[in-house]
């Protein structure tokens, strides 16, 4: 889905860089989401925004930060980089929705390798 | 806390025969589930959700509130099913709409 943007695609940085990872869209929705997929693990929650004034931790924030800068865009920070944070990392929007019915969409996902 | 739990990582089947992924839950309220997929080079995308009671390319998934379950089935499995599965759990109150995936299940269906 287009609407969904993410950058880099892919990113090889060394431990203890910064790295931003950014995500934009176009779908008009006010709900944000970030995740890691690592084998094994599934698609953990690292921080969420339900508005651009609302942030919120997920399960998996230590080491994490974000900035939501506008409805559109939400960028997921790095502070300084290590080896275990070599993931693939997706950025989803959605709307409220009806009861049973919020979606999530994705985006193309960012492979971040920490050497 | 709420998890949800899929015990298959990698499920393999030949193409024709019927397929179960399974997914276990355990949420305190009333539960919103869902089933994601992803393809190969594609995105993250829902395939269905249980309060439609819908099939999708063949797929149903039925909740069983006394098991906590929502395993996904299809009787004649297709090679172009193989992809990545994940279930995932709604959150309610304050933070309704944030999902809880599982761990995944890759579906190899063979020809």
């Amino acid at each position: 889905d287009a609407d969904v943007t993410q950058t880099p695609r892919n990113r090889i940085t060394k431990t203890g860089k910064r790295i931003m990872l950014e995500c934009s869209q176009t779908k008009g929705h006010d709900r944000m989401y970030w995740y890691r997929q690592d084998p094994g693990l599934g698609l953990r929650l690292i921080y969420y925004s339900f508005d651009v004034k609302d942030i919120n931790k997920g399960e998996i924030s230590d080491g994490y930060s974000v900035s939501r800068q506008a409805q559109a865009k939400f960028s997921l920070s790095l502070e300084s980089a290590i080896p275990n944070q070599t993931a693939l990392y997706f950025c989803a929007t959605s709307d409220l929705g009806g009861l049973g019915y919020n979606e999530q969409f994705f985006g193309p996902g960012t492979r971040l390798t920490v050497l | 806390a709420q998890r949800v739990t899929q015990p298959e990582k990698l499920l393999s089947v030949f193409k024709g025969a019927p397929v179960e992924l399974k997914c276990n839950y355990s949420y305190s309220g009333s539960p919103e589930l869902f089933w994601y997929v992803q393809y190969s080079r594609q995105r993250l995308q829902l395939l269905l959700r249980h309060i439609s009671r819908e099939s999708i390319k063949g797929f149903t998934a039925d909740l069983n509130k006394g098991e906590t379950s929502f395993h996904l089935k299809k009787p004649f499995a297709q090679e172009e099913d193989s992809a990545m599965y994940y279930c995932a759990l709604s959150s309610g109150g304050t933070s309704y709409g944030k999902l809880t995936f599982g761990q995944g299940t890759i579906l190899t269906v063979h020809p």
